[in-house]
C-alpha cells in the first residue's frame, strides 16, 4: 500500500493552461514537501507545508495542505514549457535518524507544450 | 545553501564488475545520508540510510551484500554496487541532512546514472 497516493501520474497540457496535482493519504503528517525534478538531476525542494489549511504561493505555483494534514495539492497557473518536469510530494520520517528520510509519492510527469 | 555532490554523474560498467558512487556534503556535516534508486519515469525509492561510523540500515528487499554502503566521515558516504547486472541499471541519488539540525530538509545530489552492459 502506497503511503502517498499522487495523481495524476501523467499530465500533458498546452502552454497557458492551469493544472492541479494531488497528493493524498489516510495518514496524518506533521509536514509535507513538494519537489520538482528534471531529467538527469536530483529533486529540488519547492516548498514545505506544516499547518493544516496552509496555503503557500511560489510565483505561479500554489500549494495547499489539507485541514486534517492528510492531503496536499499543487496548482500551477498559466503553465509554461519551463514547468515541465517530475513533481513529487514527500513526507519525512518522525525522528532520530529518520529525520530527512523521505517517502515519496509516485510522482506526476508534467509536459507543457509550447 | 547546502550542497551535496555525487560522483560520477554517469557510469557504464560491464556485467559482473563493481561500481562505487560517492556522495559528499560540501559545506556541512552529515551524520546521516540516504541512498535512493529511481527507475525511468518512476518515483524515488529509499534503499538505505547511511550512518557515520556505524552500519547502514537497509530497507526491506534491498540486498545489503550487493549494495555496500560506507560512511567513514561526516562528509562522505559511498555506495558500491557489487557484481552489477543489467537489472541494476538505474538512477542512484543520495541526500544528506545537516547534523544536529532539527530541520527535516535533506539536500539531494545530482544523481548517478548507472548502466550495466
Amino acid at each position: 500500500t502506497q503511503l502517498l497516493e499522487q495523481s495524476p501520474q501523467f499530465l500533458s497540457i498546452q502552454e497557458g493552461e492551469n493544472l492541479t496535482v494531488y497528493c493524498n493519504s489516510s495518514s496524518v503528517f506533521s509536514s509535507l514537501q513538494w519537489y520538482r525534478q528534471e531529467p538527469g538531476e536530483g529533486p529540488v525542494l519547492l516548498v514545505t507545508v506544516v499547518t493544516g489549511g496552509e496555503v503557500k504561493k511560489l510565483k505561479r505555483l500554489t500549494f495547499q495542505f489539507g485541514d486534517a494534514r492528510k492531503d496536499s495539492s499543487l496548482h500551477i497557473t498559466a503553465a509554461q514549457p519551463g514547468d515541465t518536469g517530475l513533481y513529487l510530494c514527500a513526507v519525512a520520517g518522525a525522528g532520530g535518524t529518520s529525520y530527512g528520510k523521505l517517502t515519496f509519492g509516485q510522482g506526476t510527469i508534467l509536459t507543457v507544450h509550447p | 545553501g547546502a550542497v551535496v555532490s555525487q560522483h560520477p554523474s554517469w557510469v557504464i560498467c560491464k556485467s559482473g564488475t563493481s561500481v562505487k558512487i560517492e556522495c559528499r556534503s560540501l559545506d556541512f556535516q552529515a551524520t546521516t545520508m540516504f541512498w535512493y534508486r529511481q527507475f525511468p519515469k518512476q518515483s524515488l525509492m529509499l534503499m538505505a540510510t547511511s550512518n557515520e561510523g556505524s552500519k547502514a540500515t537497509y530497507e526491506q528487499g534491498v540486498e545489503k551484500d550487493k549494495f555496500l554502503i560506507n560512511h567513514a566521515s561526516l562528509t562522505l558516504s559511498t555506495l558500491t554496487v557489487t557484481s552489477a547486472h543489467p537489472e541494476d541499471s538505474s538512477f542512484y541519488i543520495c541526500s544528506a541532512r545537516e547534523s544536529d539540525s532539527l530541520n527535516t530538509e535533506a539536500f539531494f545530489g545530482q544523481g548517478t546514472r548507472l548502466t550495466v552492459v
